[in-house]
């Protein structure tokens, strides 16, 4: 059973650099695309982006700009970075494994517990 | 940029029938999926690509998606079936979520 772990630093100063890793056992992490998502508290899900173990991106058209996110499948881990930080980027984050449905439709059906990142000075 | 609107919030007596709904334009030209919630836990996979279940997701879970509406349809709702309700589309190489319906089950 594929389970992912989240981690770092649970508090970033305004307009510092945000940056997450997710490790990844029971499963390879070359086998699926993988997710960053996120919920600012008492909210709703808000999609970061996704990346392919080649390398392949795709990024939230709102926080592309400042995101990055990356797999060492060495370590089998992904990482995400969001630089620019203010207080709007607080919220839980959460890796998922990502399949892919009809019309290249993704879908998320493993998630870590999510970690939560406040941000403040 | 595309939207998805789900009611806030419904409620429904135990073992009668929920019925969630997710409006987005031409959503059946898209698939759908939908996720429960529930409180201080990560989102779980309950129907993919319109009306699939993954493995382990009960029989009385089940989803539909025809011109601008996609619904998540709980039969025999239990109690344990109290949670938020997540829908997700593709659009445009993004993913997008709707705002989430908080399942009340009394």
């Amino acid at each position: 059973q594929v389970q992912l772990q989240e981690s770092g630093p649970g508090l970033v100063k305004p307009s510092e650099t945000l940056s997450l890793t997710c490790t990844v056992s029971g499963g390879s992490i070359t086998s699926y695309y993988w997710s960053w998502i996120r919920q600012p508290p008492g909210t709703g899900l808000e999609w970061i982006g996704q990346i392919y173990h080649i390398g392949s991106t795709n990024y939230n058209p709102s926080l592309k700009s400042r995101v990055t996110i990356s797999v060492d499948t060495s370590k089998n881990q992904l990482s995400l970075k969001l630089s620019s930080v203010t207080a709007a980027d607080t919220a839980v984050y959460y890796c998922a494994r990502t399949g892919i449905a009809a019309a290249g439709t993704p879908y998320f059906d493993h998630w870590g517990q999510g970690t939560l990142v406040t941000v403040s000075s | 940029s595309y939207e998805l609107t789900q009611p806030p919030s419904m409620s429904v007596s135990p073992g009668q029938t929920a019925s969630i709904t997710c409006s987005g334009d031409k959503l059946g030209d898209k698939y759908a999926c939908w996720y429960q919630q529930k409180p201080g836990q990560s989102p779980v996979l309950v129907i993919y690509q319109d009306r699939k279940r993954p493995s382990g997701i009960p029989e009385r879970f089940s989803g539909s998606n025809s011109g601008n509406t996609a619904t998540l349809t709980i039969s025999g709702t239990q109690a344990m079936d109290e949670a938020d309700y997540f829908c997700q589309a593709w659009d445009s190489s993004t993913v997008v979520f709707g705002g989430g319906t908080k399942l009340t089950v009394l």
